[in-house]
């Protein structure tokens, strides 16, 4: 499974729109790239998914670039029961036997 | 209320008990998965299983029994735990078809306490 690197924290207002950037430079060309949110004490909730350019559902937006090394989740207008940790995945579940391998997460901090 | 149900919520046991976690899901699923969450560390999964059978178990140790009857239970069975087996543990399901493979359901969790 590819592995993962994420920004430790980041702070925000609410209001903002929040972009976070993932790197995953030794992506497979099978792998897809999948987003969870995670609220202290709690399981963590998926978010979004994509293979390639952009998907956007009714929570965020997922930005991945032609190379595919890394990409962006965008929460547009957060607030502050957006404050949470998010977790970037990469991985081939159809082959990889569903092994999922989260990493330390980005932990996001939306100020009033 | 993701559909996956996990009892107890809280737990403590001292190193000699025995206990059982049960999780079921109620969403038609057929991969189960446990996970284990320490304080400060990512998640870590622990096993899986595809329709009954195992198919993932990132060396763990014996202390810690799975047993999936069907493919809406899962259980976790522990036994002689250590202190540092303090952890939330979480369960999750998905379906093991195409793209909704990626999109794991999980329960609540158990917050567990060793003695």
């Amino acid at each position: 499974l590819a592995k993962t690197t994420q920004p430790i924290s980041m702070d925000s207002y609410e209001g903002q729109e929040v972009n976070i950037t993932c790197s995953h430079n030794n992506i497979a060309t099978n792998d897809y790239i999948t987003w969870y949110q995670q609220f202290p004490s709690q399981g963590p909730r998926f978010i979004i998914q994509g293979y390639k350019t952009k998907v956007t559902n009714e929570v965020a937006s997922l930005f991945i670039p032609a190379d595919r090394k890394s990409s962006t989740l965008s929460l547009p207008r957060v607030s502050l029961s957006d404050t949470a940790v998010y977790y970037c995945l990469v991985g081939d579940w159809n082959t990889g036997g569903f092994k999922t391998i989260f990493g330390a997460g980005t932990r996001l901090f939306v100020k009033a | 209320e993701t559909g996956v149900t996990q009892t107890p919520r809280h737990l403590v046991m001292g190193m000699t008990n025995k206990k059982s976690l049960k999780c079921e899901q109620h969403l038609g699923h057929n991969a189960m998965y446990w996970y284990k969450q320490s304080a400060k560390k990512p998640l870590e999964l622990m096993f899986v299983y595809n329709f009954k059978e195992q198919t993932e178990n990132n060396s763990v140790p014996s202390r810690f029994s799975p047993e999936c009857p069907n493919s809406s239970h899962l259980f976790l069975h522990l036994h002689t735990l250590q202190p540092e087996d303090s952890a939330l543990y979480l369960c999750a399901s998905s379906l093991m078809t195409g793209l909704s493979s990626y999109e794991q359901y999980f329960g609540p969790g158990t917050r567990l306490t060793v003695t």
